[in-house]
């Protein structure tokens, strides 16, 4: 299995474009999660699904975040408009279901100008 | 709500001492407690898990820690440090219906040679 699939690895945009963050989990995983890593704030849960539901988004910072998962095997951080706060390693992690550990990406590292 | 403590920000230990890295969390019944490591821009990896049964649980690299409900303490020892296992290491702790997977801030582990 190729794990956890995120993509891309790095993005550099400029301030109030759209950033859109994409995420394969692993087969047959019925629970995504998505994570903020900064130096100042650590690992931050940002939102997870449940077989494509969301379940707790309380994390998500703001309405310039929103995550959707149309399927099993896909789901997106959208970030619009971005600003230079955002930036960060964004990490997506699957699990094959509750109470078991997630296994990682390699994570998206964003740089908002 | 449920939390994840790890006093140490940074530890610095020789090459060949052992090494103790602490874990607190807070949550009202026995939690699901995992130790993963992460290298310089690498995702996360898992090193151990608990989630019920023999309280001392060994995991790879030659890692173990155990779980103290007394104390509300997961902490990860190694006996035997080696260069490579510089590195940042996370306790997390799934809790809650839907399991939710909460980081602590990690420790820095830095091996003098």
């Amino acid at each position: 299995d190729a794990g956890v699939i995120q993509s891309p690895r790095h993005e550099v945009t400029e301030m109030g474009q759209e950033v859109t963050l994409r995420c394969k989990p692993i087969s047959g995983h019925n629970s995504l999660f998505w994570y903020r890593q900064t130096m100042m704030r650590g690992l931050e849960l940002l939102i997870y699904f449940n077989n494509n539901v969301p379940i707790d988004d309380s994390g998500m910072p703001e309405d310039r975040f929103s995550a959707k998962m149309p399927n099993a095997s896909f789901s997106t951080l959208k970030i619009q408009p971005s600003e230079p706060r955002d930036s960060a390693v964004y990490f997506c992690a699957s699990r094959p279901g509750e109470n078991t550990e997630a296994f990682f990406g390699q994570g998206t590292r964003l740089t908002v100008v | 709500a449920q939390s994840v403590t790890q006093p140490d920000i940074h530890i610095t230990v020789s090459e060949g001492a052992s090494l103790e890295l602490r874990c607190n969390y807070s949550y009202g019944a026995t939690p699901y407690l995992f130790w993963y490591v992460q290298s310089p821009g690498q995702g996360l990896q898992l090193l151990l898990k608990y989630f019920s049964g023999d309280t001392l649980v060994q995991g790879i690299k030659g890692f173990e820690a155990e779980f103290k409900r007394s104390q509300s303490s997961f902490n990860l020892r190694k006996p035997s440090v080696h260069w490579s296992d510089a590195a940042e290491y996370f306790c997390a702790v799934g809790t809650g219906g839907g399991n939710k997977l909460t980081f602590g801030t990690g420790t820095q582990l830095k091996v003098e040679l």
